[in-house]
């Protein structure tokens, strides 16, 4: 079993629309989630992150995470065709300083 | 915010021969960067992390004979992938964790480098 699992997609969805995307991860000892935001043959550029459980707003991105299912979404509102991307999950974990990263969802927007 | 320079963006070489990446934080301190390496629709697998001052850490499976990294300064690493063959086309990227955050455990990375071994 994957330290943590994404649904790679690809995922389409209408401008406008509401986007969820998701990671489950399997070590309790991550501390810290991530979403990374990746255009194509580009770097990750961070999102957002968050260390607790329940959910964390910024703008149109929310970003929830509940530890005891080991779970973590993003939420994306009034998505843009400039939101296409792939979005990583990434959890690190500080006992060894190790970021551990899904394997993305490619996400397209359509005008 | 913070900027992570990586050069070169695109090489192309032949097999056998041996590349150099650079990887420079360009306005904070990085005590600690990291190497990735991403194929074409998979996530970033860390290679290395690679102390100032100190040998890199390699992770399971990575030959540290043929992925030299070098951490000479508090501004950059520089990852040399030596006698290059076809298989080790890829998607390299670095991170430096700026050491006044690393509470926070924010990253920023590098642009990658795409290389191409013919």
């Amino acid at each position: 079993q994957k330290e943590v699992e994404q649904d790679p997609g690809p995922l389409s969805v209408p401008e406008g629309a509401i986007v969820s995307l998701n990671c489950t991860y399997s070590n309790s000892a991550f501390q810290y989630f991530m979403w990374y935001r990746q255009y194509s043959r580009k770097g990750p550029e961070l999102l957002m992150y968050t260390y607790s459980s329940g959910n964390k707003e910024d703008g149109r991105f929310t970003a929830q995470v509940d530890k005891s299912s080991k779970y973590i979404s993003l939420f994306i509102r009034d998505s843009q065709p400039s939101d296409s991307a792939t979005y990583l999950c990434a959890i690190l974990n500080f006992g060894n300083e190790k970021l551990t990263f899904g394997t993305g969802t490619r996400l397209t927007i359509i005008p | 915010g913070a900027v992570v320079s990586q050069h070169p963006s695109w090489v192309i070489c032949k097999s056998g021969t041996s590349v150099k990446i650079e990887c420079r934080s360009l306005d904070f301190q990085a005590t600690t960067m990291f190497w990735y390496r991403q194929f074409p629709k998979q996530s970033l697998m860390l290679m290395a992390t690679s102390n100032e001052g100190s040998k890199a850490t390699y992770e399971q499976g990575v030959e540290k004979d043929k992925f030299l990294i070098n951490h000479a300064s508090l501004t950059l690493s520089t990852l040399t992938v030596t006698s290059a063959h076809p298989e080790d086309s890829s998607f390299y990227i670095c991170s430096a964790r700026d050491g006044k955050l690393a509470d926070t455990g924010e990253l920023f990375f590098g642009e990658g480098s795409r290389l191409t071994v013919l």
